[in-house]
């Protein structure tokens, strides 16, 4: 069993929309979670890091942790043709950090 | 700043070759990162480095190896190249604060071995 599950889409949606990516993981060792944004060709940014379970929310973007499923969100709304790119969730727990396999977003005008 | 930057950007080695490729940071930060991305599997943890002079091996760090003399540097080292080393190599790096930290990640090091 993979340490982080993460649908790999693609998903494809209008210019407007509400996005939900989602990630499961089976170590109840993670402490951390987060969100990274990946630009073709080019490297991960960090969008969004989370320690609790609950919402955290940063302009359009909203992060959700529930540790007692494993499961985690983002939530994008309004969503742009700049939000087009690969979605990554990540957790640690000490130095070791868990990458999902990546979610594959395009945002049509 | 600079951030992280990594050199080349694009190799094709033989089998059985060796390389190095290199990572440097220009933010002072104490941890960096060596990560592998293949498609439709992620970004694999290589090995890092909490310090100058401390390496840890993540979770691949078969046929590979690193050092740390200086904050500003973290090359990877390749010795036998296999064709299963195929991959995007990402260097990043972070300040680490508490239990996580904003990993900056460097543009990337593709590598072909034939």
């Amino acid at each position: 069993q993979k340490e982080v599950e993460q649908d790999p889409g693609p998903l494809s949606v209008p210019e407007g929309a509400i996005v939900s990516l989602n990630c499961t993981y089976s170590n109840s060792a993670f402490q951390y979670f987060m969100w990274y944004r990946q630009y073709s060709r080019k490297g991960p940014e960090l969008l969004m890091y989370t320690y609790s379970s609950g919402n955290k929310e940063d302009g359009r973007f909203t992060a959700q942790v529930d540790k007692s499923s494993k499961y985690i969100s983002l939530f994008i709304r309004d969503s742009q043709p700049s939000d087009s790119a690969t979605y990554l969730c990540a957790m640690n727990t000490g130095n070791q950090f868990y990458f999902g396999t990546g979610t594959s977003l395009t945002v049509i005008p | 700043n600079a951030g992280v930057t990594q050199t080349p950007k694009f190799r094709i080695l033989k089998i059985g070759q060796s390389m190095t490729l290199q990572c440097a940071q220009d933010m002072n930060h104490n941890y960096m990162y060596w990560y592998r991305q293949d498609p439709g599997m992620g970004l694999k943890l290589i090995y890092y480095s909490v310090g100058a002079g401390i390496t840890d091996k993540g979770e691949v760090p078969n046929g590979y190896n690193v050092s740390r003399s200086t904050t500003e540097d973290f090359p990877l080292r390749l010795e036998l190249a296999a064709p299963s080393q195929t991959s995007v190599y990402f260097c990043a790096s972070s300040y680490r604060l508490g239990g996580t930290d904003t990993q900056y990640f460097g543009p990337g090091t593709r590598l072909t071995v034939l």
